[in-house]
């Protein structure tokens, strides 16, 4: 069956550095989301993407997030300078249709310290 | 705004026995509901999902849900549960005219033999 791959699975990273969360989502899917999860809270939304732009974003994805599809698989989130409160587990995920139907993939974790 | 709550936030059943875990949901029209499982250190995993049509929705790993609209609720059914059924289960809605899913605050399922 198809998968969303997340990489890196866990990322400790500095307050205030940049880090890239990397997504591939299944191939033939148009429609790309990024979720997150802070520990003991709810799964929350930050951005939908289709044909090549932001269709929608949350109040959550402020300047310090972008997202970006550099090439024809991969779809990425980038924090430019985490803060502590961006501790969570994101979810990427697609959709070929955007019915809501999405795949998710497996989550990144990250720990910034 | 829509939203979907899940009263229960830990659940513990026998092996075997049945399951129902409640979800109530507030909408301004006829929902999409969804019902996901998150296995631990695993992503979301959609189980069913309900458009219109028959409110009895079958689901897969033996998962059923059931729309009922007096009572705004989407309850998640199995009739034996399994030990691997154990996980956090969440039910969520769209948002009216926008992609994004709202989910509950799920419920943590532990299964005792």
């Amino acid at each position: 069956e198809p998968e969303v791959t997340q990489t890196p699975s866990h990322q400790v990273t500095q307050m205030g550095q940049e880090v890239i969360l990397r997504c591939v989502p299944i191939s033939n899917h148009l429609y790309f989301y990024w979720y997150r999860q802070i520990l003991g809270q709810k799964v929350e939304f930050l951005v939908s993407f289709y044909n090549n732009e932001i269709s929608e974003k949350s109040e959550i994805f402020d300047d310090q997030f972008s997202v970006e599809r550099p090439d024809g698989s991969n779809f990425t989130l980038k924090i430019r300078s985490t803060k502590l409160e961006d501790s969570a587990m994101y979810f990427c995920a697609s959709s070929q249709t955007g019915d809501y139907g999405y795949t998710f993939g497996s989550g990144t974790r990250l720990t910034v310290v | 705004a829509q939203s979907v709550t899940q009263p229960d936030i830990h659940i513990t059943v026998s092996e075997g026995a049945s399951l129902e875990l409640r979800c109530n949901y507030s909408y301004g029209a006829t929902p999409y509901l969804f019902w996901y499982v998150q296995s631990p250190g695993q992503g979301l995993q959609l189980l069913l999902k309900y458009f219109s049509g028959d409110t009895l929705v079958q689901g897969i790993k033996g998962f059923e849900a059931e729309f009922k609209r007096s009572q705004s609720s989407f309850n998640l059914r199995k009739p034996s549960v399994h030990w691997s059924d154990a996980a956090e289960y969440f039910c969520a809605v769209p948002s009216l005219g926008n992609e994004k899913l709202t989910f509950g605050t799920g419920t943590r399922l532990t299964i005792i033999p």
